[in-house]
């Protein structure tokens, strides 16, 4: 399978913690975004990047969050002094320039902070 | 803001029947729509687009129909099956942007 990987799939933190995540795109495809997601919700865009380079943020992005992706293959997102609000689904998204820009969804990490 | 919007939160069909998934968009600059499933536990899965130049477009077993004229997307799906008990998604792009809007779902039930 080729799709999109996402790593772990599950974590559990006590309020305070740090949290990385990792998100594989499919190979060939050189954007990426991040997406967080809430139970009985749909996704909401968080981050994008077009190769190594984030283009855009969403306001939903608070300083506690950053993410990466140095080499314009993997991403990583961190948040930092995690709050019980950011319990939530991550959603890593990957797509290739061109005139469509179908995404496609990895399996999400679930993050509860307790 | 602009949103995108479902009427119906669910839907119960039986197995057999065809379901129809509506939403609604409010962003009459949005070009590009995809319908997503999810199912419990995993990522949303493409299963189908359309551009805002179609009226209509045909997979298997799935018809996405556009009405911009009241800013209307359906998702129509043939004999329905108990695999496609899921949470559907429409989601909207301005196909300037990179970024896709979504609706709060419709969880379709499909009943043996």
């Amino acid at each position: 399978d080729t799709g999109v990987s996402q790593d772990p799939r599950h974590k559990i933190t006590k309020r305070g913690q740090n949290v990385t995540f990792r998100c594989d795109p499919i190979s060939e495809h050189n954007r990426l975004y991040w997406y967080r997601q809430t139970l009985g919700q749909g996704p909401e865009f968080l981050t994008y990047f077009q190769n190594e380079a984030q283009l855009e943020k969403s306001r939903l992005l608070s300083d506690r969050f950053s993410a990466e992706r140095p080499k314009g293959s993997f991403s990583t997102l961190e948040i930092q002094r995690t709050e019980q609000g950011d319990s939530a689904m991550y959603l890593c998204a990957s797509s290739s320039s061109g005139s469509t820009d179908t995404q496609y969804f990895g399996p999400g990490t679930r993050l509860t902070v307790l | 803001g602009e949103s995108v919007g479902l009427h119906l939160p669910t839907l119960s069909v039986q197995e057999g029947d065809n379901s129809i998934i509506n939403c609604a968009y409010s962003n009459s600059a949005s070009d590009y729509f995809i319908w997503y499933k999810q199912e419990s536990g995993k990522g949303p899965q493409f299963i189908i687009d359309i551009r805002s130049n179609m009226d209509k477009r045909q997979g298997q077993r799935v018809t996405v129909l556009l009405n911009k004229t009241v800013k209307h997307l359906s998702l129509q799906i043939a004999a329905t099956q108990p695999g496609d008990s899921a949470v559907y998604f429409c989601a909207e792009n301005i196909f300037t942007g990179n970024q896709f809007y979504f609706g709060t779902g419709t969880s379709l039930t499909v009943i043996p």
